[in-house]
């Protein structure tokens, strides 16, 4: 069992909309969990990153949080635009381990 | 700035023939990293570098070596190909090895597709 599993595999909204995508993970000791966007035919970009204290972070319309005792993320991206079409993958670190979800492929419509 | 540049981008083998993977960065980073991305699956460490003059296997290296050329240059070799091998291969950079809250950044991917 991957020990980062992301919800939904994949998601379609219309423009405009707001959506969140889900991160649980078993990964321990935690150190950090990262956010990164994937667009098609393209390498994994960083959005942001969560540390054990930081509860919500925000980037532009993209907010994340994170609940350490949980073991859960959220990427909330708000005000959809047809540029934010692309996966987003949830990375958690413990120590110098990696573990890198499967990913959430989320199409925006017109 | 180019940051993470990959060569080929595309490329059909044969089973059973050879081929190199290079990856060049700019950034002055010391760690290096190749990884494959499989459908369904999160991306999964070949091989890394990190820091030059050191390799180490990652979670999936077998069928794989590589060479850490100098500090911007990490190649990935196919010795021999074989259709599980078939998949996008992305290089990744990094200032530190998997250092405290420093991003990877990665290439834009090779597809190898092997018959």
């Amino acid at each position: 069992k991957n020990q980062v599993e992301q919800s939904p595999q994949s998601l379609i909204i219309l423009e405009g909309k707001n959506c969140t995508l889900q991160c649980n993970y078993t990964v321990s000791p935690f150190s950090n969990l990262r956010w990164y966007k994937q667009d098609t035919g393209r390498g994994p970009v960083s959005l942001t990153i969560m540390t054990f204290s930081e509860n919500t972070k925000s980037n532009g319309r993209y907010t994340a949080t994170l609940d350490a005792d949980t073991k859960q993320s959220s990427l909330h991206i708000t005000a959809s635009q047809l540029s934010d079409s692309a996966s987003y993958i949830c990375v958690v670190s413990a120590g110098t381990d990696m573990r890198f979800g499967a990913g959430t492929r989320l199409t925006v419509k017109p | 700035n180019a940051g993470v540049t990959q060569t080929p981008k595309f490329q059909v083998l044969k089973t059973g023939q050879s081929m190199t993977l290079q990856c060049a960065q700019d950034m002055n980073h010391n760690s290096m990293y190749w990884y494959r991305q499989d459908p369904g699956m999160g991306l999964r460490l070949i091989y890394y570098s990190a820091s030059e003059g050191t390799t180490d296997k990652g979670e999936v290296p077998n069928g794989y070596n590589v060479s850490r050329l100098n500090k911007r240059e990490f190649s990935l070799r196919l010795e021999s190909a074989a259709p599980s091998q078939t998949s996008v291969y992305f290089c990744a950079s990094s200032e530190a090895f998997r250092g405290r809250n420093q991003p990877q950044h990665f290439g834009d991917g090779t597809r190898l597709s092997i018959l």
